[in-house]
């Protein structure tokens, strides 16, 4: 089945202590990107890849670090992670295929930070 | 800057009624998309349509259904005869270009829409 995996989908966690949300994709998609969810602010893009070793910063980059050094993954990494930062988390992939647009989302992950 | 607005935050109809989410955009682009998504209680994105900038023409696909209007940027969205099971966050979405060929999806704030039995 043509996915997008998410793990954790739930973690509590405290100020300071790194944490890694994983995504993977089994779809040969180009393009990933992450994205948070926050009330009253829709879902606002964090960083996204175009390819591998390809990243650059969306609306909403600080406090956050991304990789993709394979097509399939591209990890979100909170080195210090603050209250702030609590919310849920999306990744998502998209074919390169022009006029194709369509995100194709994982299911989430909902973080929490004391 | 590309924009979009849900102004409605929460609707609250019963069951059978017909409901209209609205949903208004700013963009400098002649050639965009449109997208509606739909949130569930369980939490996951799931699409329900995407509309480019040169098709106007209405779309229905069974009790949904969608009017896009260039000339009030509006790209609203109809729930006919609504169901407890259309109990959700819908969020509206522009499609913004990147370098390279690739887009970012801006999205609206949502509207939660309830329906009561």
């Amino acid at each position: 089945e043509a996915q997008v995996t998410q793990n954790p989908r739930y973690l509590i966690t405290v100020t300071g202590k790194k944490l890694t949300v994983t995504c993977s994709q089994n779809m040969n998609h180009e393009y990933m990107s992450w994205y948070r969810q926050d009330p009253g602010l829709g879902l606002r893009q964090i960083y996204y890849s175009m390819n591998v070793e390809v990243t650059d910063k969306g609306d909403v980059p600080e406090g956050y670090k991304v990789s993709r050094k394979e097509k399939r993954n591209f990890p979100l990494i909170l080195e210090s992670p603050s209250p702030n930062q609590t919310s849920l988390y999306f990744c998502a992939s998209r074919d390169r295929v022009a006029g194709a647009n369509v995100l194709t989302f994982g299911a989430g992950s909902r973080l929490t930070v004391l | 800057a590309q924009k979009v607005t849900q102004a409605q935050t929460e609707i609250s109809v019963v069951e059978k009624e017909d409901v209209t989410l609205d949903c208004v955009y700013e963009t400098r682009d002649t050639t965009y998309y449109l997208f509606w998504y739909k949130q569930p209680p369980s939490g996951e994105l799931v699409f329900l349509i995407r509309r480019n900038s040169f098709d106007e023409q209405n779309e229905i696909s069974g009790r949904y259904s969608w009017n896009f209007q260039k000339s009030t940027s509006s790209f609203n969205f109809t729930i006919t005869a609504s169901q407890v099971v259309d109990s959700a966050v819908y969020f509206c979405a522009l499609s913004e270009f990147l370098s390279g060929g690739y887009n970012k999806l801006i999205f609206g704030a949502g509207t939660r829409l309830a329906v009561h039995p």
